[in-house]
């Protein structure tokens, strides 16, 4: 079965230091990509950043980058410089090449980040 | 600001109801997604579209339809309200339905509150 896990429901990060939100996912397929999003509290749900099966780097998109670790079906996100802005929900996602129009999303976790 | 709008913002209504949420893509997306974000579920999928077709199915309750028109606008029709469809309800949109970085642009999202 499909499956997205994130095992920190809560984060505590101070402000300008960087932080890393734990997502692990389980899959059968040898193709899929994985996405993370942001929702702060007004509720809108924000594409953060996006990583292949077969990408052979890291994804990185300014202070976001993904540590994807395939052999363990870990693909942590990681915020370097955390702002005050970046208190919000993260998501972890996965759409699988056997159900690509689907996305299977994780319980998340809210990050804080304190002055 | 995504580019995929959702009308309404908020609609409180009553058990046993039936209402009708409404959600417009990006310009140039074909592909409309609806999602259901409540507190016990978190983030579920619910139905994809596809230029106008149905795509992909999740776990979208019978009492439950949606439709894509073909001015890609698409309506999610909920009926026989419960009070557990309480929920945050997301229109998302993407160009196709490819494996790749397929990035899904959401809207604002829809609060129904059932009383």
């Amino acid at each position: 079965a499909q499956k997205i896990t994130q095992t920190q429901p809560g984060m505590f990060v101070q402000e300008k230091e960087a932080v890393t939100l734990d997502c692990t996912y389980d899959t059968s397929d040898p193709s899929y990509g994985l996405f993370w999003y942001k929702q702060p509290s007004s509720g809108e749900m924000i594409f953060l950043i996006y990583q292949g099966s077969y990408d052979q780097q890291n994804a990185t998109e300014g202070r976001y980058s993904l540590n994807f670790q395939k052999a363990r079906k870990s693909a942590n996100l990681v915020i370097s410089a955390s702002q005050l802005g970046d208190s919000a929900m993260y998501f972890c996602a996965m759409r699988t090449k056997t159900s690509y129009d689907k996305v299977i999303f994780g319980p998340g976790t809210s990050l804080s980040v304190i002055p | 600001d995504s580019g995929v709008t959702q009308t309404p913002k908020h609609l409180i209504t009553a058990t046993g109801q039936r209402v009708t949420l409404r959600c417009s893509p990006r310009s140039g997306d074909l592909s409309v997604y609806w999602y259901q974000q409540s507190l016990d579920q978190g983030l579920q999928f619910l139905i994809q579209y596809y230029n106008g077709e149905e795509r992909a199915k999740g776990n979208i309750l019978e009492r439950f339809s949606a439709q894509q028109f073909p001015d890609l606008h698409s309506e999610l029709n909920l009926s026989s309200l419960e009070l557990g469809d309480s929920a945050l309800y997301f229109c998302a949109s993407s160009v196709g339905g490819g494996l790749g970085n397929n990035e899904q642009f959401f809207g604002p999202g829809t609060r129904l509150t059932v009383l």
